[in-house]
């Protein structure tokens, strides 16, 4: 089976710049959350999407949005990038909108290998 | 959400248990003491979770001290493949993917 899928894997912006990351969640799963992972430092919650709505949202500027496709599939986009976003970007697919209820392991997060990111 | 505090890091020798402690003060009576690990170059992955009763399964154990304020994590018998940072959370179930990771503790696991 699939996994979480993200692309691209590394891309090199400059400051001001423009990027979408994109992210394929596993097949059934409804529930896509994005993370950021600065270098020595434990992921960051951005958002969250369930059914193609916005579900949750971190302390991140405006700078950065996000959505859903009808296929469940997401992008993550940042605007007018600074040398800061350098980070490893992580996309989660889970089955359901909450976390951890039911059976042990359901509705955990299943991440992607991330999308690294370097703004120059 | 509690905050959680781990050791910033760990050795543990092959074939021996890693014990990875995690203290948890302030959990409220329905949060859940949540596992993760993060192997390098790879997107963290989920081990266990539980709110009081120890748990296990085929990755670990998890042991809750019976005042929650504290946890343990138990890899029985280390393997090299082990080596990776593990994160400790606390969380309300059911409230969604927020999850505050911290900074875990990296674990090297010794031939």
């Amino acid at each position: 089976d699939a996994g979480v899928t993200q692309s691209p894997t590394h891309l090199i912006k400059t400051r001001g710049q423009q990027v979408t990351l994109r992210c394929s969640p596993i097949s059934g799963h409804k529930s896509v959350s994005w993370y950021q992972q600065v270098l020595g430092q434990g992921p960051q919650f951005i958002f969250q999407y369930y059914e193609k709505e916005e579900r949750g949202r971190g302390n991140f500027p405006d700078r950065f949005s996000a959505r859903q496709f009808p296929n469940y599939s997401s992008e993550l986009n940042v605007n007018a990038l600074l040398l800061g976003d350098s980070a490893l970007y992580l996309c989660a697919s889970s089955l359901s909108r909450d976390s951890h209820w039911g059976a042990p392991g359901a509705n955990v997060l299943t991440f992607g290998a991330g999308s690294r990111l370097t703004v120059l | 959400d509690a905050k959680t505090t781990q050791p910033t890091s760990m050795d543990c020798a092959e074939g021996r248990a890693a014990n990875l402690p995690c203290n948890h003060s302030t959990i409220s009576g329905n949060e859940y003491v949540y596992w993760y690990r993060q192997i390098h170059s790879q997107g963290p992955q989920y081990i266990i979770h539980g709110l009081k009763n120890n748990e296990t399964n085929e990755m670990a154990s998890l042991i809750i001290t019976e005042d929650r304020k504290s946890s343990t994590l138990i890899l029985p018998h280390a393997t090299l493949r082990d080596t990776a940072v593990y994160y400790c959370i606390v969380r309300v179930v059911n409230s969604g993917y927020a999850l505050n990771f911290g900074k875990g503790t990296s674990l090297l696991v010794t031939p």
